[in-house]
């Protein structure tokens, strides 16, 4: 059974700080791994999609790596905003249609 | 731009109802998926469709039906619901079959078997 975790499950930081989240994901048959974000009560909201080895994405104070060969992912969040707290959520796939999704890493940014 | 709607946002039923679940996209896509949310867990794929016409089994399918009878439109449907199928449903569309386009969600329909 394919399985795909994210760390930590949750956490707090004060407006201004940097932050990070993990995802670990399955380093064989990988296809593309996907960070969604998700605030309460609405829809996930794609922020990357993330394909070949070593990529890096950047949209605004938000970037995430890739490493399909050890089979994890990193979201960096510079200088937390209080409109950054959401539900980061990865998804892995291996080009079957089907994704697998990790339960999320819960932000809070205190101001 | 409406998306991916989902009908209705909130819903109680009685064990043994039934009811559908109705996903509409506007993207034209060709790829939808129906998820359910439990606490604790990822999203899980229920049932999945690749075109007009087809569907398939995801990794919790039991107790569901679908059908997708136009492009647009994906339902899903609860023959006779039990408390197990108590969860948040989330419906999506993507343009792309293997993961190279992000999936797009609805906002969720949440649902209560008494």
């Amino acid at each position: 059974i394919l399985n795909v975790e994210q760390s930590p499950q949750s956490l707090h930081v004060q407006e201004g700080d940097s932050t990070n989240f993990t995802c670990s994901f399955p380093s064989s048959n990988f296809y593309a791994l996907h960070w969604y974000r998700w605030e309460t009560a609405k829809s996930p909201e794609a922020l990357f999609v993330m394909t070949l080895n070593g990529d890096e994405k950047k949209k605004g104070r938000i970037s995430a790596t890739l490493n399909t060969k050890e089979g994890y992912s990193y979201l960096y969040i510079k200088g937390s905003q209080p409109e950054d707290s959401a539900t980061y959520l990865c998804a892995f796939t291996s080009g079957t249609y089907k994704y697998i999704f990790g339960t999320g890493t819960r932000l809070k940014v205190l101001a | 731009n409406a998306g991916v709607t989902q009908t209705p946002k909130f819903r109680v039923l009685k064990t043994g109802q039934s009811m559908t679940l109705l996903c509409a996209q506007d993207m034209n896509h060709e790829y939808m998926y129906w998820y359910r949310q439990d606490p604790g867990m990822g999203l899980r794929l229920i049932h999945y469709s690749v075109g007009e016409g087809t569907t398939a089994k995801g990794e919790v399918p039991d107790g569901y039906n679908v059908s997708r009878l136009k492009k647009q439109n994906f339902l899903l449907g609860l023959e006779s619901a039990a408390p197990s199928q108590t969860s948040v449903y989330f419906c999506a569309s993507s343009q792309d079959r293997g993961g190279n386009q992000p999936q797009h969600f609805g906002d969720g329909t949440r649902l209560s078997i008494l």
